[in-house]
């Protein structure tokens, strides 16, 4: 079955990078997205890469998949305190009629 | 336009009550789905739907039920609360989930549900 895993917890400085991991289980997963959750807050779409991808930018954010170890990763560069949140990956199986199976997410904490 | 709402945004029940939660999309979504949120846990799917009359479980479906009786309404039903079921329940909408086409899921602020 399908299956995301992530770290729960991760500590940054401000101003320095953050990078978060993400692995996943479905070989034939077409869509691998990010999605950001602030306090009180429901998900926000982030950032998406398409499965042929092995890169997305955009601005401070970069999306880094290595298809063949099912890993995805979402680094932050300077990261602010506005940053703090949880971050979720999720991944979308094809095949349509299924829904997007979510990592439990990474609590992001940045320390002034 | 509003995205996905949900109402409403706080509820304490007794155990043993029921109610039910409204979800509301105003993007002409074809998919709209029931999550909740429980620290340690992350998003778990509760039910799901596919278009208008049609509804599907999801991982934890036990306890709850749901209706889609207008393609831009959603409703999560409790006939009979217990305390497990004290949780932040999140709705989240989506175009279509056919392969090739990005699955993006758009989620409503939350329902914090206390049950005592």
């Amino acid at each position: 079955g399908e299956d995301v895993e992530q770290s729960l917890f991760l500590s940054v400085r401000e101003g320095d990078s953050s990078v978060i991991n993400c692995t996943y289980t479905d070989s034939s997963s077409t869509y691998l997205y990010w999605y950001k959750q602030e306090p009180g807050a429901g998900l926000q779409l982030l950032t998406y890469i398409f499965s042929n991808m092995d890169m997305k930018q955009d601005q401070r954010l970069t999306v880094l998949l290595n298809k063949k170890d099912k890993h995805l990763s979402l680094r932050i560069a300077d990261t602010q305190t506005g940053d703090s949140a949880i971050y979720f990956c999720a991944e979308s199986i094809p095949a349509g009629n299924t829904p997007l199976v979510f990592g439990k997410g990474t609590r992001l904490s940045v320390i002034a | 336009n509003a995205g996905v709402t949900q109402t409403p945004k706080f509820r304490v029940l007794k155990t043993g009550q029921s109610m039910t939660l409204l979800c509301a999309q105003d993007m002409n979504h074809e998919y709209m789905y029931w999550y909740r949120q429980d620290p340690g846990m992350g998003l778990r799917l509760i039910h799901y739907s596919v278009g208008e009359g049609t509804t599907a479980k999801g991982e934890v479906p036990d306890g709850y039920n749901v209706s889609r009786l207008k393609k831009q309404n959603f409703l999560l039903g409790l006939e009979s609360a217990a305390p497990s079921q004290t949780s932040v329940y999140f709705c989240a909408s989506s175009r279509t989930g056919l392969a090739g086409i990005p699955d993006t899921q758009y989620f409503g602020p939350g329902t914090r549900l206390t049950v005592l």
